[in-house]
């Protein structure tokens, strides 16, 4: 089976850095996505790793280990519409490139 | 319109009612998927179309009854709930890639939030 751990929640202050781990187990590895969900609103993609190491887009990085089944999204000078929940998702080849999501880090952003 | 919209946005039902929910994706993907989202709960996968056809049937009671008439719409038939059954419904859809899945995650609607009394 597949099982995603992420810290439940996270306090950082507004200008400084912030990083989000998440580990993960699954049979058939075949990517891994960030999302972000604001309170009541639906989650929208954030980035995407299928291969060792970091990803940058922006203010966003994602990093990926596969031999240690560990991710980490890693922002930077935070706004205070960074708070948020922040989901890691995983994807499995086996039956059908199934999507798993873990249960979110919620992110509060302070002045 | 653009996107995944859902609706309506928000439905109280009875536990004897019968409703629908409905999504439809302006993207032109292939997969579409619903998904449940309780409070403090990872999101819960329960259907998946790719191509029009059902591959996922995440156990999920027979009280929830998914169609998918075409590759841009999606229902999700609702009879005789449960309370445990309220929660935020949400559809997405994703361009699926025959050999290596989706690579641009998915999108996802606003959400359905269900009540039922």
């Amino acid at each position: 089976g597949q099982n995603i751990d992420q810290p439940t929640e996270m306090t950082a202050t507004e200008g400084a850095i912030v990083q989000i781990n998440c580990t993960y187990q699954t049979s058939g590895f075949n990517g891994l996505f960030w999302y972000q969900q604001h309170a009541g609103e639906a989650p929208t993609f954030l980035s995407y790793n299928v291969l060792d190491g970091l990803e940058e887009k922006g203010r966003f990085s994602s990093f990926l280990s596969r031999s240690k089944g560990y991710s980490y999204l890693l922002l930077k000078e935070l706004q205070m519409k960074d708070s948020a929940s922040y989901l890691c998702a995983v994807r499995d080849r086996n039956g059908g490139f199934k999507t798993i999501f873990g249960a979110g880090t919620r992110l509060f952003v302070k002045a | 319109e653009t996107g995944v919209t859902q609706t309506p946005r928000h439905l109280v039902m009875g536990m004897t009612n019968k409703k629908s929910l409905k999504c439809e994706q302006h993207l032109g993907h292939n997969a579409m998927y619903w998904y449940k989202q309780s409070a403090k709960k990872p999101l819960e996968l329960m259907f998946v179309y790719n191509f029009k056809e059902q591959t996922e049937n995440n156990s999920v009671p027979s009280r929830f009854s998914p169609e998918c008439p075409n590759s841009s719409h999606l229902f999700l038939h609702l009879h005789t709930l449960q309370p445990e059954d309220s929660a935020l419904y949400l559809c997405a859809s994703s361009q699926v890639l025959p050999r290596t899945g989706e690579l641009y995650g998915y999108t996802f609607g606003s959400g359905t939030r269900l009540t039922v009394v």
